[in-house]
C-alpha cells in the first residue's frame, strides 16, 4: 500500500464547479503539503500544514483552501473551479518533529484535474 | 527570495554516455540540498539529499551530486546513464533549521536514446 494516498488520481470537471482533491498518509509524519506541477514551471507550493492546527498559505494559494482534518488527513478545496487550474497536484509529507527539521518529502502519486 | 536554478530544461543523451544536470540556488546561509527523480507518469521521488559533511553525496541508482559551497552548486552527476533513466529531475533546497519549506529548481527532462 502508498505511504501517501491521493484520491482521486484523475478528474476532469466544469468551470465554476467545487473540487475537493484528498490525501491521507500512513507514514506518521506530522508535516503535510499541497503542490502544482505544470510543464516548465516544476512544482509550485500551494499550501502546508505542520500540524493538525496549522495552515500555512504557500507560493500560489489564491483560487485554493485546505482542511487539515486529522494528522493523516490533508484535502485541498478549488472553491470555483477555473481553467487555468488545470494541472497535476501532489500531496506531499515529511517528519517535522522531535528536532528533525528539513527531512525529505514524500510524495503521492498525484491528481491529474482538467477543467473544462 | 531564495530560488533554485537548473541551467537545462531538456537534455538528450544516448546509452552510456555520462551526465550532469545543473543546479544552484540563491541563499546565503546554510541548506539542505535534495535531488528528486520523477519517472513518466509517476510521483517525484528522492534520489539523493546532502545535509552535511562529505560534499560528495552517492544516491539510488548510481547517481551523485557534489555539493560545492563557493558556488552555490548541487549538480547531479552519473558516469553512464540508461534507458530507464529517462525521467525528470528536480533539485530543490531549504535553509536548514528554517521553518521555511522545499524551494523546487523548474527541473530538466532527460531523454536517454537506447
Amino acid at each position: 500500500d502508498a505511504d501517501v494516498t491521493q484520491t482521486p488520481r484523475n478528474r476532469i470537471t466544469k468551470t465554476g464547479k467545487r473540487i475537493m482533491l484528498e490525501c491521507s498518509q500512513t507514514k506518521g509524519h506530522d508535516r503535510m503539503y499541497w503542490y502544482r506541477q505544470d510543464p516548465g514551471l516544476g512544482l509550485r507550493l500551494i499550501y502546508y500544514s505542520f500540524d493538525v492546527k496549522d495552515i500555512n498559505k504557500g507560493e500560489i494559494s489564491d483560487g485554493y483552501s485546505v482542511s487539515r482534518q486529522a494528522q493523516a488527513k490533508f484535502s485541498l478545496s478549488l472553491e470555483s473551479a477555473i481553467p487555468n487550474q488545470t494541472a497535476l497536484y501532489f500531496c506531499a509529507t515529511s517528519d517535522g518533529g522531535g528536532g528533525t527539521l528539513n527531512q525529505p518529502q514524500h510524495f503521492g502519486d498525484g491528481t491529474r484535474l482538467s477543467i473544462l | 527570495a531564495q530560488s533554485v536554478s537548473q541551467h537545462n530544461h531538456h537534455v538528450i543523451l544516448s546509452e552510456a554516455a555520462s551526465l550532469e544536470l545543473g543546479c544552484n540556488y540563491s541563499y546565503g546561509g546554510t541548506v539542505n540540498l535534495f535531488w528528486y527523480v520523477q519517472y513518466p507518469g509517476q510521483h517525484l521521488q528522492l534520489l539523493l539529499k546532502y545535509f552535511s559533511g562529505d560534499p560528495l553525496v552517492k544516491g539510488i541508482k548510481g547517481f551523485e551530486a557534489e555539493f560545492i559551497k563557493s558556488k552555490f552548486s548541487f549538480n547531479l552527476r552519473k558516469p553512464s546513464v540508461q534507458w530507464s533513466d529517462t525521467a525528470e529531475y528536480f533539485c530543490a533546497v531549504i535553509p536548514r533549521g528554517s521553518q521555511g519549506n522545499l524551494i523546487f529548481g523548474k527541473g530538466t527532462k532527460l531523454s536517454v536514446k537506447p
